[in-house]
């Protein structure tokens, strides 16, 4: 298993600014998730974070809105820039290892854009 | 694509009594894995229970056993003698073998009564 953290837990934003939110790993892993949850629905897989290569983006997603970071095996980033009311969800990070099927999720962040 | 319905946006279910929440999807693919995941108001995601699709056994964890029919492509949870903290909401998740690209249900909200 693996114990993940998530900074901030939540944040109220303006409009027109970005906001990074912050994936920690107690023990190194293969893989990194960020997911989208909007008020009341189910998860949207965003991206796959790779570590020491370009994120791996999924439809309706593009870099320029959600660039992600991987400096290592236990952290990860995600912005969410430029924001508007729209992109008010939590966002979630997940971790897996390619030998595993499970993924662990985080707390989330709750973000509301003003 | 790959597409994950589950069709009870709500059930509730007495203490100790059982209750089954549905999940059908859609893939053309012959090796994939099927999970539960459950979604308390913390909103941290846990792990119920999985299912490998080669297996024609059906998965059991304590009080949660799934009903697994690949040919109907059905998935269904049973909870058994439920309990106030299973009060939460049920993700169904598809994932196709060798790509962690996880896709999931809308989600059912099931509240246990006492």
């Amino acid at each position: 298993s693996a114990v993940i953290s998530q900074k901030p837990s939540r944040d109220i934003c303006q409009r027109g600014t970005s906001l990074t939110i912050q994936c920690q790993v107690d023990s190194q892993v293969t893989m990194m998730f960020w997911y989208r949850q909007q008020p009341g629905q189910s998860l949207t897989l965003i991206a796959t974070a790779n570590q020491g290569s370009e994120a791996t983006y999924e439809s309706g997603f593009v870099i320029d809105k959600f660039p992600i970071s991987r400096p290592n095996l236990t952290f990860s980033t995600l912005t969410v820039s430029n924001m508007s009311p729209e992109d008010s969800s939590i966002y979630l990070c997940s971790v897996g290892w390619a030998e595993s099927l499970e993924q662990f999720f985080g707390p989330g962040t709750r973000l509301t854009v003003l | 694509a790959q597409t994950v319905t589950q069709s009870q946006p709500e059930m509730s279910v007495q203490e100790a009594e059982t209750v089954t929440l549905s999940c059908t999807y859609d893939t053309s693919e012959n090796n994939y894995y099927l999970f539960w995941y459950k979604q308390p108001p913390s909103r941290q995601m846990i792990l119920v229970i999985r299912q490998e699709a080669y297996k024609q056994q059906n998965a059991t964890e304590n009080r949660f056993s799934v009903n697994f029919q690949k040919a109907a492509k059905s998935f269904s949870l049973k909870i058994s003698d439920s309990q106030l903290g299973d009060t939460a909401m049920y993700f169904c998740a598809f994932m196709k073998r060798n790509n962690n690209d996880m896709r999931f249900g809308a989600g059912t909200r099931l509240t246990v009564k006492p």
